[in-house]
């Protein structure tokens, strides 16, 4: 079955880079999503990519696709407090139906 | 529309009793997914609606769980005999797609905290 793996911990200083990493197992997926959860509330979408694709920018968000490798990366430039929450990557499943995702990263930017 | 809404936000109920909640598609959205999240997990697929229609469902999903979506648009989710072990956050999705479109990005609702004592 599919598996998606992710650091479970990221402490980085207000206005650096944060890099937050993901490998998945599953090479019949098309596309990668980042979501984000800020404590109590529920999942807002931050991005995605297409796996035909090895780059996307979005603003202060760059992600990052090794299709070869399975392995995503999710780079946030000129990183805010109000970036701390818990990061999810996330497949979806050929059938474009269920997503599977990680266990998330917690990021935590210090003023 | 404002988005995916679930009520209620918050439950807490006794062990053996039974709880239903309730989630709000976006509007024009055909799909609608139920996941469940535990502490320090990432959400886990229970079972997703095209329409009324109940397509998918996760070995997840006990029969003490039951889901539906009478007229396509809004779906409830009953547990019975809630059990310690259903405690969780239960998030509920929407997308539109036709099953051939792959950007049916999911957006999710605030979630559903059930604590079951």
């Amino acid at each position: 079955g599919e598996d998606v793996e992710q650091s479970l911990f990221l402490s980085v200083r207000e206005g650096d880079s944060s890099v937050i990493n993901c490998t998945y197992t599953d090479s019949s997926s098309t596309y990668l999503y980042w979501y984000k959860q800020e404590p109590g509330a529920g999942l807002q979408l931050l991005t995605y990519i297409f796996s035909n694709m090895d780059m996307k920018q979005d603003q202060r968000l760059t992600v990052l696709l090794n299709k070869k490798d399975k392995h995503l990366s999710l780079r946030i430039a000129d990183t805010q407090t109000g970036d701390s929450a818990i990061y999810f990557c996330a497949e979806i499943d050929s059938g474009y139906s269920t997503l599977t995702f990680g266990k998330g990263t917690m990021l935590l930017v210090s003023p | 529309d404002t988005g995916v809404s679930q009520d209620p936000r918050h439950k807490i109920t006794k062990r053996g009793q039974n709880v239903t909640f309730r989630c709000d598609p976006i509007s024009e959205h055909n799909r609608l997914y139920w996941y469940r999240q535990t502490l320090g997990q990432g959400p886990e697929f229970l079972t997703y609606f095209q329409n009324e229609a109940q397509l998918e469902k996760s070995r997840l999903l006990s029969d003490r769980f039951s889901a539906e979506r009478p007229k396509g648009s809004f779906s409830t989710l009953e547990i019975q005999r809630t059990e310690q072990g259903d405690s969780a956050m239960y998030l509920c999705a929407s997308s539109l797609g036709h099953g051939t479109n792959p950007q049916e990005t999911q957006y999710f609702g605030p979630g559903t905290r059930l604590l079951v004592l």
